[in-house]
């Protein structure tokens, strides 16, 4: 079935450091690809997207490529700022039938001054 | 603000006891999604509904139920508690069904 596998946490990262979290994917057919972001106390935001191959989804100095050779999605950003401690969610939505989510289970990503 | 609204923000009651959790969905949005977040399960799609009609069901127990009204604004029953349903409860809507969702802050639920 689908499924979404992603890097465990939490991470910790000085400010402007270079940040990666890493997410691999499982499922039948080209899914469209999300990452979610929520900070504490709060609900999932929709960060960025993919919705085919080679697709790259950017928002907020975010990146990420669909990768359908190696079912990747990876999560990245250059200089990190305090500002982005959260929790990060990778998540795939099927091509056919219901668009319900799929997610991974969540990196906590603690930026540090 | 996602626009996505959901009441009550934190909820408490006892095993046993039923409870019922509000979404209003964006202005336009057909669709509604409910979600459960919890430590052991993570985050777990539970049901859709688009324009008022059941769309797809995913790890939702018997003991929940939903149904979204003509106003397009869903609830979400859970009856017979158990403390196992304390989680964080989040509903989503979807212009069409096959856009991104955007998510409401949650229902936080304790069952003491």
């Amino acid at each position: 079935g689908d499924s979404v596998t992603q890097m465990e946490g939490p991470v910790t990262l000085s400010e402007e450091a270079f940040l990666t979290i890493n997410c691999t994917y499982t499922a039948t057919g080209y899914p469209s690809l999300f990452w979610y972001v929520q900070y504490p106390g709060e609900g999932l935001q929709l960060l960025l997207k993919a919705t085919k191959a080679d697709d790259k989804g950017s928002n907020k100095g975010f990146e990420a490529t669909y990768r359908k050779e190696t079912t990747s999605f990876h999560l990245e950003k250059g200089s990190v700022q305090v500002s982005d401690s959260a929790v990060y969610f990778c998540a795939l939505s099927p091509l056919s039938g219901a668009n319900n989510l799929f997610f991974g289970t969540g990196t906590r990503l603690t930026v540090i001054p | 603000d996602s626009g996505v609204t959901q009441t009550p923000k934190h909820l408490i009651t006892a095993t046993g006891q039923r409870v019922t959790l509000r979404c209003s969905p964006r202005s336009g949005d057909l669709s509604v999604y409910w979600y459960q977040q919890s430590l052991d399960q993570g985050l777990q799609f539970l049901i859709q509904y688009y324009n008022g009609e059941e769309r797809a069901k995913g790890n939702i127990l018997e003991r929940f139920s939903a149904q979204q009204f003509p106003d397009l604004h869903s609830e979400l029953n859970l009856s017979s508690l158990e403390l196992g349903d304390s989680a964080l409860y989040f509903c989503a809507s979807s212009v069409d069904g096959y856009q991104p969702q955007h998510f409401g802050d949650g229902t936080r639920l304790s069952i003491l």
